[in-house]
């Protein structure tokens, strides 16, 4: 079946690290995505990672175990405007017909003052 | 700004009827994905369009429709509404069938 977990709910404080985890079982995979979501707004690519270890960008950095099917983002000197849900998605190539994304339920990060 | 466009932004409709939404992919993107977000849940993929003709499904029923046109531009049809439609609807579109996606700012249909 294909299943990917993610904490509900986090917070922390501006200023701070948080590291958001993510373990995935997917019948195919073709990558991993992270995304930011604001309230009642798109997603919007945060990273990508396809081979095992640790991509930076900035105060984001995302990293990848295939064999553990887990995966974590990590957000550095947290900022008020970083509260947002966060979504892990694994791109499931089925075979190499379908190029879709499975999607968690998103982690709901508060940055409190 | 990913130059992915729908219409509406928002839908009220009720019980039974029917609706279509739209999305204009980006330029040079020749792939349109569909996803479901409800309120409180990561987006579900719909279905995928490719150079016009459907390239997967999701766990949806026949009831959700598509269409892709020479534009590449795309339609969902949803038919006999219910409650549980209410949701964010959410098209990506991407430069190839294997390539990234990129979303659009989705349509919130409210079925009452």
């Amino acid at each position: 079946g294909q299943n990917i977990d993610q904490p509900t709910e986090m917070t922390a404080t501006e200023g701070a690290i948080v590291q958001i985890n993510c373990t995935y079982q997917t019948s195919g995979f073709n990558g991993l995505f992270w995304y930011q979501q604001h309230a009642g707004e798109a997603p919007t690519f945060l990273s990508y990672n396809v081979l095992d270890g640790l991509e930076e960008k900035g105060r984001f950095s995302s990293f990848l175990s295939r064999s553990k099917g887990y995966s974590y983002l990590l957000l550095k000197e947290l900022q008020m405007k970083d509260s947002a849900s966060y979504l892990c998605a694994v791109r499931d190539d089925d075979g190499g017909a379908t190029n879709k994304l499975i999607f968690g339920t998103g982690t709901l990060l508060a940055v409190q003052p | 700004e990913t130059g992915v466009t729908q219409s509406p932004t928002h839908l009220i409709k009720t019980r039974g009827q029917q609706v279509t939404l739209r999305c204009s992919s980006q330029s040079g993107h020749n792939t349109v994905s569909w996803y479901q977000q409800a309120l409180g849940q990561g987006p579900q993929f719909i279905f995928q369009y490719y150079r016009e003709e459907e390239n997967g499904r999701g766990n949806f029923p026949p009831r959700f429709s598509g269409l892709q046109f020479p534009n590449y531009s795309s339609e969902l049809n949803v038919n006999a509404l219910e409650l549980d439609d209410s949701a964010l609807y959410l098209c990506a579109s991407s430069p190839n069938r294997d390539s990234w996606q990129f979303f659009g700012p989705g349509t919130r249909l409210t079925v009452l």
